[in-house]
């Protein structure tokens, strides 16, 4: 699967969207880019994924450069209990394959 | 979204004991589950994967005989730490792989179980 990079942490203000961006530029045609969250002492939570058209569901919103190397996750009201750690991660849908963790952004909703 | 169970959410046992941990989806058929453990301010490690009725497959440096896995049907894995020591305290947590709806896999996570051998 191919990498991604995203920045350590962010801070974003309460009610204010959470823009958190990662970068893919080696992804492949058929990757898909996914986005999970992981509150402290809890497992990862599905947000988001999609190929190359911006997405958007109850949670959030993913947008996807038109050359898919990079993307933006938007949590459009960002609350307190968003506080967590954002992995956004590239892998090949329906390959049966597990996904791969990197370090995540950790994203802190102030008041 | 997809619900995703484990249990015990925690357990505390003694060195050299063994102990079970439970995944089990709950509304709808995992064809592939995957098991996952995090170390204190690390990132999720996989451990292993497996296919309802197959031989789980192991991640290099993962011992399969000391981490038994089960997945005996589309809705229940379980990982059996045998003989467990201090060492192997840490946060597992599973997935569960399937079709939710649309043409994609999605995995879905447990709530993870906290395991601390004394």
């Amino acid at each position: 699967d191919a990498k991604t990079t995203q920045p350590p942490s962010m801070d974003c203000a309460e009610g204010r969207a959470a823009n958190l961006p990662c970068n893919h530029s080696t992804i492949s045609g058929n990757e898909y880019v996914y986005w999970y969250r992981q509150i402290h002492s809890q497992g990862p939570q599905y947000i988001i994924h999609g190929l190359k058209n911006n997405e958007t569901n109850e949670m959030a919103s993913l947008i996807i450069t038109e050359d898919r190397k990079s993307s933006t996750l938007i949590l459009p009201h960002a609350t307190l209990r968003d506080t967590a750690v954002y992995y956004c991660i590239v892998r090949v849908v329906n390959s049966g394959y597990a996904l791969n963790f990197g370090k995540g952004t950790s994203l802190l909703v102030t008041p | 979204g997809a619900v995703v169970s484990q249990h015990p959410s925690w357990v505390i046992c003694k060195s050299g004991t063994s102990v079970k941990i439970e995944c089990r989806s709950l509304d709808f058929q995992a064809t592939t589950m995957f098991w996952y453990r995090q170390f204190p301010k690390q990132s999720l490690m996989l451990m292993a994967t497996s296919n309802e009725g197959s031989k789980a497959t192991y991640e290099q440096g993962v011992e399969k005989d000391k981490f038994l896995i089960n997945h005996a049907s589309l809705t229940l894995s379980t990982l059996t730490v045998t003989s467990a020591h201090p060492e192997d305290s840490s946060f597992y947590i599973c997935s569960a792989s399937g079709w939710t709806g649309g043409n994609t896999d999605t995995q879905y996570f447990g709530p993870g179980t906290r395991l601390t051998v004394l």
